[in-house]
């Protein structure tokens, strides 16, 4: 069975520090995606950043990059800079490829980030 | 554009009622996902609803839970004879199937309170 493994339940970071969130996943598959969302206190699910399977180089969206180890299983989310805006859930996901497109995702239990001033 | 909207925004109802969750998704958005997210847990997904296949519905926890998509847009996710453990917030997502655009876009939620 696929699942996703989230084992920090709360992390603290300082602003402007940098924080990194722990993420393993199981799966038989060789193509798939993972992704990361933030879920603030308003409960809208966010996307932050997605990363193929088949690619290699390490996604990054502006603060936020990934180091995927594709042998390991293991999806973490590094947040350079952090902001008071980024204290959330976060919540790591799976979701296999499909031929018929995209298919239910698999989540984590979440890791909750709370920025000091 | 609008985002995924759901309605209402918080339910509360007695033990053994019936509810109806509602979820518009995006415009032109072939897939719909109802997800289940319980106090301290993750999302668990629910059902899954593609164009004109059949939904898969392995996720859904007991037969007391439903879920329709009408037109190929609104849905709705009715949960019959309601029980405490089924307090939680239902999450609905759409994503648009064309190519390899795989995100899924998420609506607030519906927080679900059985006393």
């Amino acid at each position: 069975a696929q699942t996703v493994t989230q084992s920090q339940p709360e992390m603290s970071v300082q602003e402007a520090e940098t924080v990194t969130l722990s993420c393993t996943y199981d799966t038989s598959e060789s193509d798939y995606y993972l992704f990361w969302y933030k879920q603030p206190p308003s409960r809208q699910m966010i996307l932050v950043i997605r990363q193929e399977a088949y690619k290699q180089q390490n996604a990054t969206e502006n603060r936020f990059s990934v180091n995927f180890q594709k042998a390991a299983k293991s999806f973490s989310l590094k947040i350079s800079d952090s902001q008071l805006g980024d204290a959330a859930m976060y919540f790591c996901a799976y979701s296999p490829w499909s031929t018929s497109g995209t298919y239910k995702y698999i989540f984590g239990t979440g890791t909750r980030l709370k920025v000091l001033a | 554009g609008a985002g995924v909207s759901q309605s209402p925004s918080n339910k509360v109802t007695e033990k053994g009622k019936d509810v109806e969750l509602r979820c518009d998704p995006i415009s032109g958005h072939t897939a719909l996902y109802w997800y289940r997210q319980s106090l301290g847990q993750g999302l668990e997904f629910l059902i899954y609803f593609q164009g004109n296949s059949a939904p898969d519905k392995s996720g859904l926890p007991s037969d007391r839970f439903s879920a329709e998509r009408t037109g190929g847009s609104v849905s709705t996710l009715t949960i019959q004879r309601t029980q405490q453990e089924d307090s939680a917030v239902y999450l609905c997502a759409s994503s648009l199937l064309i190519g390899v655009d795989y995100e899924q876009y998420f609506g607030p939620g519906t927080r679900l309170t059985v006393t």
